[in-house]
């Protein structure tokens, strides 16, 4: 079955770069997504790649994907105190509809001044 | 444009009540599904539906029930809640393959 697995915490100070990583057990992966979460608010999707790409970047947000190793991470340059959320990555099988997605526990990101 | 509509947003209900949390979407997607998140979980599929008529069971479909008569409303029905239900309730939709899901707000729900 699908497994995925991301760190529960990350601190970083403000206008450093973060990176937050994620691993997936399933090979057939086809679309992998990165999501946001505020308190109390629901999941905005940041950005998301498919499985034949290695990189994609989008203004401040990087992502790289490490098919080989089954590992996804998710760079934001310049973090702002506006970045603190939790961050979720989750991923669609090839066996998948477009309604089932996998997510993983989320990491929290912390923004320090 | 509202997107995906949950309603209501809070509630509180006793063990054995029965409720249904609604959701609607104004983007003539397909795809919807329903998501449970509780602390250090991530999100779980409850149920899902690829069209009007069509549902199935997700990751923990059990105590919940759906229906999909319409391609807007998706709603979820606990017929006897219990605590263990306790969570907040994310209603998701997606045109389809390669798009990605568009998430509610979600609905936070107790069961005392």
């Amino acid at each position: 079955g699908e497994d995925v697995e991301q760190s529960l915490f990350l601190s970083v100070r403000e206008g450093d770069s973060s990176v937050i990583n994620c691993t997936y057990t399933d090979s057939s992966s086809t679309y992998l997504y990165w999501y946001k979460q505020e308190p109390g608010a629901g999941l905005q999707l940041l950005t998301y790649i498919f499985s034949n790409m290695d990189m994609k970047q989008d203004q401040r947000l990087t992502v790289l994907l490490n098919k080989k190793d089954k590992h996804l991470s998710l760079r934001i340059a310049d973090t702002q105190t506006g970045d603190s959320a939790i961050y979720f990555c989750a991923e669609r099988a090839l066996t998948g509809t477009a309604s089932k997605l996998t997510f993983g526990t989320g990491t929290r990101l912390q923004v320090t001044l | 444009n509202a997107g995906v509509t949950q309603t209501p947003k809070f509630q509180v209900l006793k063990t054995g009540q029965s409720m249904t949390l609604q959701c609607a979407q104004d983007m003539n997607h397909e795809y919807m599904s329903w998501y449970r998140q509780d602390p250090g979980m991530g999100l779980r599929l409850i149920h899902y539906s690829v069209g009007a008529g069509i549902t199935d069971q997700g990751e923990v479909p059990n105590g919940y029930n759906v229906s999909r008569s319409t391609t807007e409303d998706f709603p979820l029905r606990l017929l006897s809640a219990a605590p263990s239900q306790t969570s907040v309730y994310f209603c998701a939709s997606t045109r389809g393959a390669g798009q990605p899901q568009h998430f509610g707000d979600g609905t936070r729900l107790s069961i005392l």
